[in-house]
């Protein structure tokens, strides 16, 4: 398996713009988890699925971040509109109910000008 | 809520030497615990974990003890490379209820000096 896949890499934007995250779980995972990494606040769950179901979202900041899942293979975090404060390097990760492990993407690094 | 405290914040060590980075965790129902290292630009990666039914776990190089009367567990690096630079995570969790949930420690920068 690929890993837990996450797209774009890295992310410039301008403040107002509204910027989308992808994420693409491990094949067979029922779980999908959005973090975010800032150097003040480590790593933070905003927002978890469960069989594509958002569980519990609150970690999620404001109303401007939003996150779907449509399918069990594809989850979307969007932010509009995006602020200077939002930079951050945002982590998907994925499990599986049958094991504890949790595997996580090589992030998007995200900087809001 | 669980809280997870973690020390140090930064470590440098010696190529050869140990480090040890330690825990400690508020929620006494608390019963499994990882370890994830992160390398600079990747994301966090699941490299040793214990269940509180065991007091210590060996792999290769590296070794987790957990005290649960103290609440607290560290993690032990021995012969450290330079490969081993990273931040290193811990985390506890209570698997039946809040493991949905993984409260990260606020990490430790570990540099192996050549």
């Amino acid at each position: 398996d690929a890993g837990v896949i996450q797209s774009p890499r890295h992310e410039v934007t301008e403040m107002g713009q509204e910027v989308t995250l992808r994420c693409k779980p491990i094949s067979g995972h029922d779980y999908l988890f959005w973090y975010r990494q800032t150097m003040m606040r480590g790593l933070e769950l905003l927002i978890y699925f469960n069989n594509n179901v958002p569980i519990d979202d609150s970690g999620m900041p404001e109303d401007r971040f939003s996150a779907k899942m449509p399918n069990a293979s594809f989850s979307t975090l969007k932010i509009q509109p995006s602020e200077p404060r939002d930079s951050a390097v945002y982590f998907c990760a994925s499990r599986s109910t049958l094991n504890e492990k949790l595997f996580f993407g090589s992030g998007t690094q995200l900087s809001v000008l | 809520g669980e809280n997870v405290e973690q020390h140090p914040s930064t470590l440098s060590v010696q190529e050869g030497d140990s480090a040890v980075i330690k825990c400690t965790y508020s929620d006494s129902a608390s019963n499994y615990f990882p370890w994830y290292k992160q390398e600079l630009g990747k994301g966090p990666q699941l490299i040793i974990d214990i269940r509180s039914n065991v007091g210590e776990k060996k792999d290769q190089r590296i070794a987790v003890t957990l005290n649960k009367t103290a609440k607290h567990f560290s993690l032990h690096i021995t012969e450290t490379q330079p490969e081993d630079s990273a931040v290193y995570f811990c985390a506890a969790i209570y698997m039946k209820t809040s493991y949905d949930k993984v409260i990260f420690g606020p990490g430790t920068s570990l540099s192996v000096i050549p």
